[in-house]
């Protein structure tokens, strides 16, 4: 199984909402990522955990609230959002240790903050 | 910090002609450098990574990337387009993470248009 998976596909919100993003693997990845993609742009890292340990935070707004329950799951909590939250939101997975690991990505979320 | 430039957001070819993607790295260590190509509405899927273990890649669906040291370049290439092959290609650089993980750093990113 080389899958990431990811629920829901598709997301509306308003900014007074919370709503969760989910993520899932079974390849046995220890380190997973959480990434944001605006239109037309490229993938901008969000959050990394490896061993369910958040490694690293690029300066994300508290209003996303990652979460790592167990080394297959990968959630991230949305409060109070605003419309230019609006993305593709994606997750990966890789083995951790060397550079060289590639990620697997999952299909992705569409949020769009109303 | 390590960083990729793609030189050229749009590229248009014929089907069957060659496609060749440029992609230019800035690091002061050998980099690790992936090629992702992402279709409409669907996640990143790898095409191929230079790993050191050989200047010459070879993916899937026919793609291959060159490293070279002397011009910072990794492009990437396939000797005959296909429709198929219409979608968004990212040049990346990874990193590792002191506390774990590895970062990737995207391109741009390049469109590309396979016409009849």
């Amino acid at each position: 199984d080389t899958e990431v998976t990811q629920t829901p596909k598709h997301l509306v919100m308003g900014m007074t909402n919370k709503k969760s993003l989910k993520c899932e693997q079974h390849m046995g990845h220890r380190a997973m990522y959480w990434y944001k993609q605006k239109a037309k742009k490229p993938p901008e890292l969000m959050f990394v955990y490896s061993y369910e340990k958040l490694s690293i935070n690029e300066s994300v707004p508290s209003r996303f609230s990652p979460e790592c329950p167990n080394s297959s799951l990968l959630n991230l909590h949305l409060h109070a959002l605003q419309p230019e939250d609006s993305a593709l939101y994606l997750c990966a997975s890789s083995r951790d240790g060397p550079p060289y690991n590639e990620q697997f990505f999952g299909p992705g979320t569409r949020l769009t903050v109303l | 910090a390590q960083s990729v430039t793609q030189l050229g957001s749009h590229v248009s070819v014929s089907e069957g002609a060659l496609v060749l993607l440029r992609c230019n790295y800035s690091s002061s260590v050998p980099p690790y450098l992936f090629w992702y190509v992402q279709y409409p509405n669907q996640g990143l899927q790898l095409l191929l990574k230079y790993t050191s273990a050989a200047t010459l890649v070879k993916g899937i669906n026919g793609f291959e990337a060159e490293f070279k040291k002397s011009e910072t370049s990794f492009h990437l290439t396939k000797p005959s387009a296909h429709m198929s092959d219409a979608a968004e290609y990212f040049c990346a650089v990874s990193e590792g993470l002191t506390g774990g993980g590895n970062k990737l750093t995207f391109g741009t990113g390049t469109q590309l248009k396979v016409e009849l």
